[in-house]
């Protein structure tokens, strides 16, 4: 199995720039997840979609986030206009569903840099 | 005052030796946990988990421990290795969808 793939593995753009990050969860995966880690605010959940349902938007920052899941294969997390508080690394990671189907594969993440 | 960033807890050991990472948990409602490690420049990576009906599990090199009268996780390498050096993430979760991270503990491995 391959995992979790992201892409880009990293970003650079500048502010104002659109910037999209995309995720292929694992196959036969039914949620899908995509995170923020920074050194200020360490790992935090942002989106998360169950058969490519958003469910839980709460943790997207502003409304310049936005992630969709048009398939049960891909993913992407979108940030228009990018700022340099953006900086961070994304995650994605999946589950299988199903009771007690809890543990998440992560992916490699991506490395964003707005200057 | 304004938060400079997350500190975080630093355990130094000698190759060999065993190490214990603990981790304080915050629903005592909880009823899964998982430990992940993170190496530099990588995505967290699961390494062991642990339902509240038992309190130890053992995997490969690693165990990890359940009291959940005190809410403590702790996770036990044993004859830690160089490459065992990584942030060291515990996660409880409570009959949800969702992973509540602790803020990890960083695990360096000297000769």
């Amino acid at each position: 199995d391959a995992g979790v793939i992201q892409s880009p593995r990293h970003e650079v753009t500048e502010m104002g720039q659109e910037v999209t990050l995309r995720c292929k969860p694992i196959s036969g995966h039914d949620y899908l997840f995509w995170y923020r880690q920074t050194m200020m605010r360490g790992l935090e959940l942002l989106i998360y979609f169950n058969n490519n349902v958003p469910i839980d938007d709460s943790g997207m920052p502003e409304d310049r986030f936005s992630a969709k899941m048009p398939n049960a294969s891909f993913s992407t997390l979108k940030i228009q206009p990018s700022e340099p508080r953006d900086s961070a690394v994304y995650f994605c990671a999946s589950k299988a569903g199903g009771l007690r189907s809890e543990t998440q594969y992560f992916g490699p993440g991506t490395r964003l840099l707005v200057l | 005052g304004e938060s400079v960033g997350l500190h975080l807890p630093t355990l130094s050991v000698q190759e060999g030796d065993n190490s214990i990472i603990n981790c304080a948990y915050s629903n005592s409602a909880s009823d899964y946990f998982i430990w992940y490690k993170q190496e530099s420049g990588k995505g967290p990576q699961f390494i062991i988990d642990i339902r509240s009906n038992m309190d130890k599990r053992q995997g490969q090199r690693v165990t990890v421990l359940l009291n959940k009268t005190v809410k403590h996780l702790s996770l036990q390498i044993a004859a830690t290795q160089p490459g065992d050096s990584a942030v060291y993430f515990c996660a409880e979760n409570k009959n949800t969808d969702k992973l509540i991270f602790g803020t990890g503990t960083r695990l360096q491995v000297f000769p």
